[in-house]
C-alpha cells in the first residue's frame, strides 16, 4: 500500500519568505508527527497530532513555526519569515495510534534550503 | 526521556553477523526499546522493538539484558544495504509519544 508521502521533495526559498510543507499520512493512521533533521544531525521532534486531541507542540522552535492537520488526514507545516537556520530536511511520520508502542512510518522528507 | 548511549560508528564485513550495542541504564519499567535505522538520503525506518523478552523479526533480532539496562540489535548476515545509521530509542507508554533520536551508530559494511 501507499506509504507516507511529502511534498515538495525540495524547496529553495529566500530568507524572509513563508513556506508550506505537506504530509499525506498512511490511510487510517491516527497519529502524525513532524521532525526536523539538520545536516549531519539527528532528528528533532517538532509536533505530534493524535486524532482530535490537542496537538503536542512542545518541539516547535519558535512562533514562526505552526502546523495543522485536517481530521486524520493531510497535515501542513508552515514556517513564516524563514531564516537560514531553518534549512533542514523536514520529515513526517504516521502511526496507527500514538497511544502505544506502535512503529512510526516516515516519509522521504522535504529538503528546505533558505538562501 | 531516558537516555541511550551507542558507539558513534561500527564496521563489519558483508555476510557476517553484526551486534550493535545500546546502553540505557536509566530505563524505567514502562519504557519500550525501539530501534530505527536511516539509510543515506532516506527517512528513518522501523527495525524492531521489545520490552523485556528477546524479539525476532525478518530484519533483525533484539537481545535485551535481564536487568534491561542494555540491549543489542543483531543483524544475522549483513549486506551492503544494511549500511545506515542505527538509532536505539526508549519510548515510554506514559507521556509524549514522540521519538527522541540521539546520534546513533553509523554502520559501515565492507564488501
Amino acid at each position: 500500500g501507499a506509504g507516507v508521502s511529502q511534498s515538495p521533495s525540495n524547496k529553495v526559498t529566500e530568507k524572509g519568505k513563508d513556506v508550506e510543507l505537506r504530509c499525506d499520512p498512511i490511510s487510517g493512521h491516527t497519529a502524525l508527527y513532524w521532525y526536523r533533521q539538520r545536516l549531519g544531525q539527528g532528528l528533532e521532534f517538532l509536533i505530534y497530532f493524535q486524532g482530535n486531541s490537542a496537538p503536542d507542540k512542545s518541539g516547535l522552535p519558535s512562533d514562526r513555526f505552526s502546523a495543522e492537520r485536517t481530521g486524520e488526514s493531510v497535515s501542513t507545516l508552515t514556517i513564516q519569515r524563514t531564516q537560514q537556520e531553518d534549512s533542514a530536511v523536514y520529515l513526517c511520520a504516521s502511526s496507527v495510534n500514538g497511544q502505544g508502542p506502535y512503529e512510526q512510518y516516515f516519509g522521504p522528507g522535504t529538503r528546505l534550503t533558505v538562501t | 526521556d531516558a537516555k541511550t548511549t551507542q558507539p558513534n560508528s561500527m564496521e563489519s564485513n558483508e555476510e557476517e553477523p553484526v551486534h550493535l550495542p545500546c546502553n540505557h541504564s536509566t530505563i524505567s519499567g514502562t519504557d519500550y526499546i525501539h530501534w530505527y535505522r536511516q539509510l543515506p538520503s532516506q527517512g528513518p525506518e522501523y527495525v524492531i522493538h521489545g520490552l523485556t523478552s528477546n524479539v525476532n523479526n525478518r530484519m533483525a533480532s533484539l537481545a535485551i539484558a535481564e536487568d534491561r539496562k542494555s540491549s543489542t540489535l543483531i543483524l544475522h548476515r549483513a549486506t551492503l544495504r544494511d549500511a545506515a545509521v542505527y538509532y536505539c530509542i526508549l519510548r515510554s507508554l506514559q507521556g509524549a509519544q514522540k521519538l527522541v533520536f540521539g546520534q546513533g551508530t553509523r554502520l559501515t559494511i565492507n564488501p
